[in-house]
């Protein structure tokens, strides 16, 4: 079972560079999630989609965008990429009917350098 | 506003002693309370939850929790430690209503298992 599949895994940027991270998944969860992890900070929620076509900002959304065409793909686009968004990236997602239960399905990351 | 601290940042452990991974929460209303481990390099995979009912949540690898509500509480433990447990571990707390990509995570405490 494939899961959630995140591309690439590794990614150096030089500031002011795009990107876009891609993460896509194969058991038809309807939520999708962007993470960036740092350390001493753990977690924190970038943006989220209960479905196709629907997208919101989480905790820390600013110099990202996203978009939810399908129900597999949630892709996390860097527009003009900044030193402080050198981060560890996860994304994940999750079935409706565990969706009040929060059993989170993670990607094994992205990690990307801004230079 | 939910929130989570987990106040060790690391928890050293001889094998076969019992573990202990503290954890505390704030949120309104009765909360919904996640384990989570990450091994080095791997994304974030889902240990137990504790959504109603027994205070003592049983789930994988051997790993419990004890929910105890008066002391806003959910600690880690394991009667027997494992060098094969040493990794970092998050709580993860939502309050009642939310969905599942509404979870607040803590900053991580890093466990290490001594042979």
């Amino acid at each position: 079972n494939a899961g959630v599949t995140q591309t690439p895994k590794f990614q150096v940027l030089k500031t002011g560079q795009s990107m876009t991270l891609q993460c896509a998944q194969d058991m038809n969860h309807e939520y999708m999630s962007w993470y960036r992890q740092d350390p001493g900070m753990g977690l924190r929620l970038i943006h989220y989609s209960v479905g196709a076509g629907i997208t919101d900002q989480g905790e820390v959304p600013n110099g990202y965008n996203v978009s939810r065409s399908t129900t597999e793909d949630f892709p996390l686009r860097l527009l003009l990429a900044a030193p402080s968004q050198t981060s560890v990236y996860f994304c994940a997602s999750s079935p409706r009917e565990r969706g009040n239960t929060g059993e989170l399905f993670f990607g094994e990351g992205s990690r990307l350098t801004v230079l | 506003a939910q929130s989570v601290a987990q106040p060790e940042d690391q928890v050293n452990v001889a094998e076969g002693n019992p573990l202990t991974v503290k954890c505390t929460y704030s949120v309104s209303g009765n909360p919904y309370l996640f384990w989570y481990v990450q091994y080095p390099n791997r994304g974030l995979q889902f240990l137990l939850k504790y959504i109603t009912g027994d205070n003592l949540v049983k789930g994988s690898y051997g790993f419990e929790a004890e929910f105890n509500k008066s002391q806003t509480s959910f600690h880690l433990k394991k009667p027997s430690a494992l060098v094969s447990d040493s990794a970092l571990y998050f709580c993860a707390v939502r309050g009642p209503g939310a969905g599942s990509y509404q979870l607040t995570f803590g900053k991580g405490t890093k466990l290490s298992v001594i042979p």
